[in-house]
């Protein structure tokens, strides 16, 4: 079946820890995301790539950082820097032509972090 | 200023009683207005997408509405399966990426 894996579903920190999140497609979509979700917050874009070896900063990439070295690929880690880490983070991937440009995204199921 | 408004926060229905959510909209040059639904502990899952004022789409017990400056989600007759979380999202014309609303949480009770 097609779709984006995430892991791990769950991952505790310590401060002061680097920890990074997986994500992998099978859908042969050009562009990938990610975005941070808190309760009341909504949606906020970290990080997204749209062909391989390039990526642009969102909306809260501070503390951030990710790499796209194969299409499939698009790993995020969450450095020490990142003063509030504790959240839930999704995955997406679309294709990036077509009339819905880069607006029909497939989520994967999340990783939620904790920072102890 | 968000872009893109959801109302109401929450929504609290009985099985069968039909009603609207709301997502108001100040991007300039829209190029698509995107639905979404969103389980507890899941990634949100596509609904719609719609493109110009006037465009209705359906899906089941779900209608997707749009005018030049606002979408509504209607739900009609809804069942307990339908609570969920539901996103709406801009995309506006020369940006690549969506702006969401913080979302309506729907609970339908039996």
């Amino acid at each position: 079946d097609g779709g984006i894996t995430q892991s791990p579903k769950y991952l505790f920190r310590k401060e002061g820890q680097n920890v990074t999140l997986s994500c992998e497609q099978n859908l042969n979509h050009d562009a990938m995301y990610w975005y941070r979700q808190d309760p009341g917050q909504g949606l906020r874009l970290i990080y997204y790539s749209q062909i391989v070896n390039d990526f642009q900063k969102g909306d809260i990439a501070e503390g951030y950082s990710v790499s796209r070295e194969k299409k499939e690929s698009f790993p995020l880690t969450v450095t020490s820097a990142q003063k509030n880490p504790t959240a839930f983070y999704l995955c997406a991937s679309s294709q990036s032509s077509g009339r819905a440009g880069t607006g029909e995204l497939f989520f994967g199921e999340g990783s939620r972090l904790t920072v102890l | 200023e968000d872009q893109v408004t959801q109302s109401p926060e929450a929504l609290r229905l009985q099985e069968g009683e039909s009603s609207s959510l709301n997502c108001s909209y100040t991007v300039s040059g829209l190029r698509g207005l995107f639905w979404y639904r969103q389980d507890p502990g899941k990634g949100p899952e596509f609904l719609f997408t719609l493109y110009s004022a006037g465009e209705e789409k359906e899906k089941e017990r779900l209608k997707a509405t749009l005018t030049k400056k606002e979408s509504f989600l209607h739900i009609t007759a809804p069942k307990p399966e339908d609570s969920a979380t539901y996103l709406c999202a801009g995309l506006e014309a020369g940006y690549s990426t969506l702006t969401f609303g913080k979302g309506t949480m729907l609970l339908v009770s039996p």
